[in-house]
């Protein structure tokens, strides 16, 4: 079975300053990655997504994500956060089989972007 | 309609009553899936469906836990005699059944069981 580890559970960064949230996640075979965003008060939503081709990946807002395989990590960027970037995310993997694409978690990031 | 919907938002009840979950996911999806989000879990699976294929009950937590699909659109998860431990975010997403598809969730139901 797959996990995913998320290395920070909360983060607080001042605007401008930059973002990386750490991703690991344990499966040996093929999986797709996601990272999703939760802002207050709001449901969940699709910030990027990784299937196969370049390993950086681009997302809304200015995030971005690489995929190391090696290192079966799938870290999440952003040079210059904003206020409103304030919000918890979610790493996310499903591994590629044949039945279903269920979606394993991490436990969540929670970032505060202070003024 | 636009996006995921899902019925209550909240619901409070209290412990050893049944609760019933409704989700209408966007149309024209055909996989759908139940999560549950919690302070001490996370994010977890706990059942999806797709088509008329049999559903994958992998994560549901205990026999009090089902759900249903009827005709293949609205979703209903049921929680019978409900415990303290029930309390959480209960989370619904849809897909069309391709593998690279990303899942669309809804607003949740906040269950508290009292």
């Amino acid at each position: 079975a797959q996990s995913v580890s998320q290395h920070n559970h909360h983060v607080i960064l001042s605007e401008a300053a930059s973002l990386e949230l750490g991703c690991n996640y344990s499966y040996g075979g093929t999986v797709n990655l996601f990272w999703y965003v939760q802002y207050p008060g709001q449901h969940l939503q699709l910030l990027l997504k990784y299937f196969s081709g370049d390993p950086l990946v681009k997302g809304i807002k200015g995030f971005e994500a690489e995929f190391i395989k090696s290192k079966f990590s799938f870290n999440l960027r952003k040079p210059s956060v904003q206020w409103s970037d304030t919000a918890e995310y979610f790493c996310a993997v499903n591994a590629i089989k044949a039945a279903g694409n269920k979606l394993t978690f991490g436990g969540g990031t929670r970032v505060l972007v202070k003024p | 309609g636009a996006g995921v919907s899902q019925s209550p938002s909240n619901k409070v009840t209290e412990k050893g009553k049944d609760v019933e979950l409704r989700c209408d996911p966007i149309s024209g999806h055909t996989a759908l899936y139940w999560y549950r989000q919690s302070l001490g879990q996370g994010l977890e699976f706990l059942i999806y469906f797709q088509g008329n294929s049999a559903p994958d009950k992998s994560g549901l937590p205990s026999d009090r836990f089902s759900a249903e699909r009827t005709g293949g659109s609205v979703s209903t998860l049921t929680i019978q005699r409900t415990q303290q431990e029930d309390s959480a975010v209960y989370l619904c997403a849809s897909s069309s059944y391709r593998v690279r598809d990303e899942q669309f969730f809804g607003p949740g139901t906040r269950l508290t069981v009292l």
